[in-house]
Formats: C-alpha cells, sequence, structure tokens
C-alpha cells in the first residue's frame, strides 16, 4: 500500500489556477511532504515543504504563483496564473525514520 | 550556490556493479547540517529513492535495494557515491544525486545522468 496517493493528471487553462493533491494514507496523517517539480528532459526541482498544519516553506527562486495548503491528510500544492512553462510533473515526497519515499506524481497540462 | 554533478559510466553489462559518483560544489560535504541521496526514474517512470548518507556516517537504503546497495562519501574530494550489485535491465534509469536538510526532504538536485544495462 503505498504512502503517498496522487491523481495521475490534471489540466488547466492558461492564466488560471490548479490544486494538485497528494494524500498520505492513514497513520501517516501528520506528516510533512515536499513537492517536486519535473519539467520535461529536466532534472527535477524542489518546491516547497509544507506541514499538516498548512504552513509551507518554499525553495530558493520559486515564485510566488506556487502555494502550500493541507487539510488532514491531503496536501495541496496550488499553481495560480498558470504559465506554460508550468507544464510538467508534480512529486509529492515524505520520509519515516530516515527512509524515504516519493508519489507516483501528477502530470499538469497547460490548455 | 550548491550544485551537485554526477558521472560514471552511461552502460554497464548486466550481473556487473554499477558505480556513481556525486561532485559536490559551492558547499562541504562535511556539513552535519545536510544528509546526502541517490535517486532514479526508470524511462517513462516515476521517482523511486534508493539511499541516503548521513554526516555521521549512517547509511539508510530502500528496503528493495538493500542487500545491493553502498553508499558511500568521500569528504577529501567532497564526493558521495553509489554502488549498485548485480545490475540487470530493470535497473536502466537516469540517476539523480541530491541534498536533503534533517529533519526534512530533498531539496537541492543533480542534473541526472542516464544508465542502462545491457549486454
Amino acid at each position: 500500500q503505498p504512502v503517498l496517493t496522487q491523481s495521475s493528471s490534471a489540466s488547466a487553462s492558461l492564466g488560471s489556477s490548479v490544486k494538485l493533491t497528494c494524500t498520505l494514507i492513514s497513520g501517516h496523517t501528520t506528516y510533512i511532504i515536499a513537492w517536486h517539480q519535473q519539467q520535461p528532459g529536466k532534472a527535477p526541482r524542489y518546491l516547497m515543504k509544507l506541514e499538516g498544519s498548512g504552513s509551507y516553506n518554499k525553495g530558493s527562486g520559486v515564485p510566488d504563483r506556487f502555494s502550500g495548503s493541507s487539510s488532514g491528510a491531503d496536501r495541496y500544492l496550488t499553481i495560480s496564473n498558470l504559465q506554460s512553462e508550468d507544464e510538467a510533473d508534480y512529486y509529492c515526497e515524505t520520509w519515516d525514520s530516515n527512509t524515504h519515499v516519493f508519489g507516483t506524481g501528477t502530470r499538469v497540462t497547460v490548455l | 550556490q550548491l550544485q551537485l554533478q554526477e558521472s560514471g559510466p552511461g552502460l554497464v553489462k548486466p550481473s556487473e556493479t554499477l558505480s556513481l559518483t556525486c561532485t559536490v560544489s559551492g558547499g562541504s560535504i562535511s556539513s552535519s547540517s545536510y544528509y546526502w541521496g541517490w535517486i532514479r526514474q526508470p524511462p517513462g517512470k516515476g521517482l523511486e529513492w534508493i539511499g541516503s548518507i548521513y554526516y555521521s556516517g549512517n547509511t539508510y537504503y530502500n528496503s528493495s535495494l538493500k542487500s545491493r546497495v553502498t553508499i558511500s562519501v568521500d569528504t577529501s574530494k567532497n564526493q558521495f557515491s553509489l554502488k549498485l550489485r548485480s545490475v540487470t535491465a530493470a535497473d536502466t534509469a537516469v540517476y539523480y544525486c541530491a541534498r536533503g536538510t534533517p529533519p526534512y526532504g530533498l531539496d537541492v538536485w543533480g542534473q541526472g545522468t542516464t544508465v542502462i544495462v545491457s549486454s
């Protein structure tokens, strides 16, 4: 049973917003996660860490359009004012006892 | 600015050992503030954590790879390394090195290197 679940795809129009969900399984609902962006053909890029309280801390240079929030076992990544360069795969990551696991990723398409 | 660069053979024969090195620049690998990890991504698939090494020398590995993996650090060269033994075609992937900040996740990534396992 995967620790993290993500929907496989999402799409939204240029200039609109999209909200991605990463769900922690039972017993892990208080865990902190990280969000990573992977543009086509590129290495992943750290976006932010996100706590169960909804508090988040973004990486250097991450645009203001990216924000995080939480509700129970769900961790969200919201991209506002969607740009063409936001078309990418988005992975959540969590860790426990120094071992890490990634979600399966959500592919975002900008229409 | 911290940068990580993977290096190593792009082609490895089945049953042999895959060896990769990650060179860290713009910061010290000896800092107790960070840990260092390896992640891989098979073609068309998602990210898989391989393992991490801490300042203390403690290592932690993905249970599915633990019997075949060794991660080590060379502080004199500001590098850390990955060895994956007895490789098969299923180990073909892009391999990334990354830094993490305890007690949190990975926050700086290398650009990745492609390794193909084939005779």
